[in-house]
C-alpha cells in the first residue's frame, strides 16, 4: 500500500537555525497538510496546499513557516527561525480528492529546538 | 472557533474488558472520522462515517455518528494489548480546498495484561 514518507524522522537544532522538514506524497494525492503534535497534545491543523499553493493556514503558521513543492515531487515545510516552542512532532498529510476526505499521515518528523 | 472534545482523556484497563470514548463538537460534522495512534506513531485512519445515526463495525470496534452528527463514539470489545494508543476522532472543516482535520484531544488506552 503507498505510503507518505518524511525525512528526517528526528531532527535537532538550535533555536534560530532555519529547519526544513521534507514529505513525499502518495503518488497520485493532490492536496496536502502540515499538522503538529506538541508532546501529549493533540493534532493541530498548520497548513493545507492544492495546486501549487496555499489554501488556508492556522494562526500557529506565521511568518516564521512556509511550504513549497519545488520539484513536484518533495512537499517541505520550511521554519526560518526556530523557537523553543517550535519542538514537537510535524506531520505531512496527503489526500486523493475527487470526493475523497481521508488524510494519510506520514511517520512524522520529532523537532527538537534546543 | 470549532472544538472537538474527547472523554475520557486517559482510561486503564485489564485485558478483556470493554473501552469506550466519547467525542463531541461544537458544531455539526459532514463526517467524522477516527484515528489511532500508537506511542511514539502517526495518526493511523480507522474508519470514517458519514450518515446521521451511522454504525459501524470493525472486527472487535464499533463506531457511532449521533443523530444530530456532533458526536461519536467508539467502543472496543475485550480489549487487548495491541489496542493500546491514542485514539482520536477528527472532523472536517470544508473551505475552498481545504477539508483540514480538526482532531479531538484524544483518550489514551493502556490495557495491563
Amino acid at each position: 500500500e503507498p505510503e507518505v514518507t518524511q525525512t528526517p524522522s528526528h531532527q535537532v537544532t538550535q533555536m534560530g537555525q532555519e529547519v526544513i522538514l521534507r514529505c513525499v506524497p502518495i503518488s497520485n494525492h493532490l492536496y496536502f497538510y502540515w499538522y503538529r503534535q506538541i508532546l501529549g497534545q493533540k493534532v493541530e491543523f498548520l497548513v493545507s496546499f492544492y495546486n501549487n499553493e496555499i489554501s488556508e493556514k492556522s494562526e500557529i503558521f506565521d511568518d516564521q513557516f512556509s511550504v513549497e513543492r519545488p520539484d513536484g515531487s518533495n512537499f517541505t515545510l520550511k521554519i526560518r527561525s526556530t523557537k523553543l516552542e517550535d519542538s514537537a512532532m510535524y506531520f505531512c498529510a496527503t489526500r486523493q480528492g475527487g470526493g475523497t476526505d481521508t488524510q494519510y499521515f506520514g511517520p512524522g518528523t520529532r523537532l527538537t529546538v534546543l | 472557533g470549532q472544538q472537538v472534545m474527547q472523554i475520557p482523556q486517559y482510561q486503564h484497563v485489564q485485558e478483556g474488558e470493554d473501552f469506550t470514548t466519547y467525542c463531541n463538537s461544537s458544531t455539526t460534522l459532514s463526517n467524522i472520522q477516527w484515528y489511532k495512534q500508537r506511542p511514539g506513531g502517526h495518526p493511523v485512519f480507522l474508519i470514517q462515517l458519514v450518515k446521521s445515526g451511522e454504525v459501524k463495525k470493525q472486527k472487535r470496534l464499533t463506531f457511532q455518528f449521533g443523530e444530530a452528527k456532533k458526536n461519536s463514539s467508539l467502543h472496543i470489545t475485550a480489549t487487548q494489548t495491541t489496542d493500546v494508543g491514542t485514539y482520536f476522532c477528527a472532523g472536517p472543516i470544508y473551505g475552498g480546498a481545504t477539508n483540514k482535520l480538526i482532531f479531538g484531544t484524544g483518550t489514551l488506552l493502556a490495557v495491563q495484561p
